[in-house]
């Protein structure tokens, strides 16, 4: 398997404009996190979601935060409008329950700035 | 709330040293803990995984020890080489109830292998 994937792996954009992050999970895992990393706060988790529904969202800064998983192999997190402060890495990841024991694999990350 | 603290921050060791990394959590009540590897601008790279039930795991010259009852864990790290540099992440999974399947991320420790 490749791995998680994620797209883009750079985002500039203005401020005020929408953002839209999107990951691919590991094949056949049915847990998808996604976490946003900063020098001050580090990881952080967002969301998750179990066999595609959103599980707990109480890490979402704000309204302007949303994600989705439409389907076992995709899940995108939209910001819309984008602030300055929202620039950080976002991580997708993937677990598998079972013998796999939840073990977190990650992607590549999204490097996004909004100027 | 679980919190999970990494001692030190930084270290910078000469090559071929043996080298501990610390781990510290607050609510021992826990289904895992994983430690993860990130190369600068890249993603986290699991590295070990040891369930509650267990003291250690091995992998290569990585050993990782767990002491659930005092909120601990370390990563010995043997033989340490220039490749070893990097920053390495400590992150527990708490107990198997609703919403507890979520990673919490100490703020890493950024080793540095000198040759």
């Amino acid at each position: 398997d490749a791995g998680v994937i994620q797209s883009p792996r750079h985002e500039v954009t203005e401020m005020g404009q929408e953002v839209t992050l999107r990951c691919k999970p590991i094949s056949g895992h049915d847990y998808l996190f996604w976490y946003r990393q900063t020098m001050m706060r580090g990881l952080e988790l967002l969301i998750y979601f179990n066999n595609n529904v959103p599980i707990d969202d109480s890490g979402m800064p704000e309204d302007r935060f949303s994600a989705k998983m439409p389907n076992a192999s995709f899940s995108t997190l939209k910001i819309q409008p984008s602030e300055p402060r929202d620039s950080a890495v976002y991580f997708c990841a993937s677990s598998l329950e079972g013998k796999s024991l939840l073990e977190a694999f990650f992607g590549q990350g999204t490097r996004l700035t909004v100027v | 709330k679980q919190e999970v603290t990494q001692i030190p921050a930084a270290l910078s060791v000469p090559e071929g040293e043996n080298l501990v990394l610390n781990c510290s959590f607050t609510d021992s009540a826990i289904y895992n803990l994983q430690w993860f590897r990130q190369d600068p601008g890249k993603g986290l790279t699991s590295l070990l995984l040891i369930q509650s039930s267990q003291r250690e795991q091995t992998s290569g010259r990585l050993n990782a020890s767990l002491d659930k009852s005092s909120g601990r864990s370390t990563l010995y790290i043997a033989a340490s080489q220039p490749g070893d540099s990097a920053t390495y992440l400590c992150a527990v999974r708490g107990v198997r109830i609703q919403g507890a399947q979520k990673l919490v991320f100490g703020q890493g420790t950024r080793l540095t292998i000198n040759p």
